[in-house]
C-alpha cells in the first residue's frame, strides 16, 4: 500500500519561501508522476504542479513564477518550494501520486499558515 | 484553462435516496480525463471515479459516473450516512493546468 506523508513548517512569514517535503513509502518514486495540490481553509482544490523522476515537470501557470518542485529518488521524496508567500498562500497542502489521468493516493495534508 | 462548474452547490437528502451531481466543462474534454473525488470532513480527497465511468479500488457500486464532452455526472444510487462529503470533479488530461470544480456538498439528513 502506497503511503504519502507531507512534512514542513506550519508557519511561514510573508515574503519568505514555503518548503514542504513528501515522503513516499510502499512504492518507488521512480514510477509514476507525483503532484502537489492545495486547499485554502474552507475552499476548493487547486493543482500546483507535478514531477516525474526523469525531470519532466509542469506547473500551474498561476503559480509558475514562484513554484519549484524537485525529486530526490535516493530518499523516495519530492519537494515543493513556493517563494514570496502572502496570506493568500495559507492552505492545506497535499501531495499525491499522479497515475497519468488521476491522483490515486494522497497524503493527509499539512496546514501552512502565512503570518508574521 | 478549462473551467469546471459543479451543481448544485449543496444538497440535503435522506438515506436510501438517489442523487445525481453535475459537472459541466467550459470546453469539451476526453472522458479519459474526467475524475471524481470524495472529501469527507477533516480528510484528504479520495479517488472515486476516473475515466468518467471507472470506479476506483474499493469504491462501492452505488457510485457510478457517466457523461461525455462537456457534461458529466456522478450518481449515488442509494445514499448512506457515510456518503456525507464534498464531491469534486477534475479534468486531468493533457491540457494544463489541471482544474477542479468548486465542489458539491452533500448532506445526509
Amino acid at each position: 500500500q502506497v503511503h504519502l506523508q507531507e512534512s514542513g513548517p506550519g508557519l511561514v512569514k510573508p515574503s519568505e519561501t514555503l518548503s514542504l517535503t513528501c515522503t513516499v513509502s510502499g512504492g518507488s518514486i521512480s514510477t509514476y508522476y507525483w503532484t502537489w495540490i492545495r486547499q485554502p481553509p474552507g475552499k476548493g482544490l487547486e493543482w500546483i504542479g507535478y514531477i516525474h523522476h526523469t525531470g519532466i515537470i509542469n506547473y500551474n501557470p498561476s503559480l509558475k513564477s514562484r513554484v519549484t518542485i524537485s525529486v530526490d529518488t535516493s530518499k523516495n521524496q519530492f519537494s515543493l518550494n513556493l517563494s514570496s508567500v502572502t496570506a493568500a498562500d495559507t492552505a492545506l497542502y497535499y501531495c499525491a501520486r499522479h497515475r497519468g489521468t488521476n491522483f490515486d493516493y494522497w497524503g493527509q495534508g499539512t496546514l501552512v499558515t502565512v503570518s508574521s | 484553462e478549462i473551467v469546471l462548474t459543479q451543481s448544485p452547490g449543496t444538497l440535503s437528502l435522506s438515506p436510501g435516496e438517489r442523487v445525481t451531481l453535475s459537472c459541466r466543462a467550459s470546453q469539451s474534454i476526453s472522458s479519459n480525463y474526467l475524475v471524481w473525488y470524495q472529501q469527507k470532513p477533516g480528510q484528504a480527497p479520495r479517488l472515486l471515479i476516473y475515466g468518467a465511468t471507472t470506479r476506483a479500488t474499493a469504491i462501492p457500486d452505488r457510485f457510478s459516473g457517466s457523461g461525455s464532452g462537456t457534461d458529466f455526472t456522478l450518481t449515488i444510487s442509494r445514499l448512506e450516512t457515510e456518503d456525507c462529503a464534498v464531491y469534486y470533479c477534475q479534468q486531468c488530461g493533457n491540457l494544463l493546468p489541471y482544474t477542479f470544480g468548486q465542489g458539491t456538498k452533500l448532506e445526509i439528513k
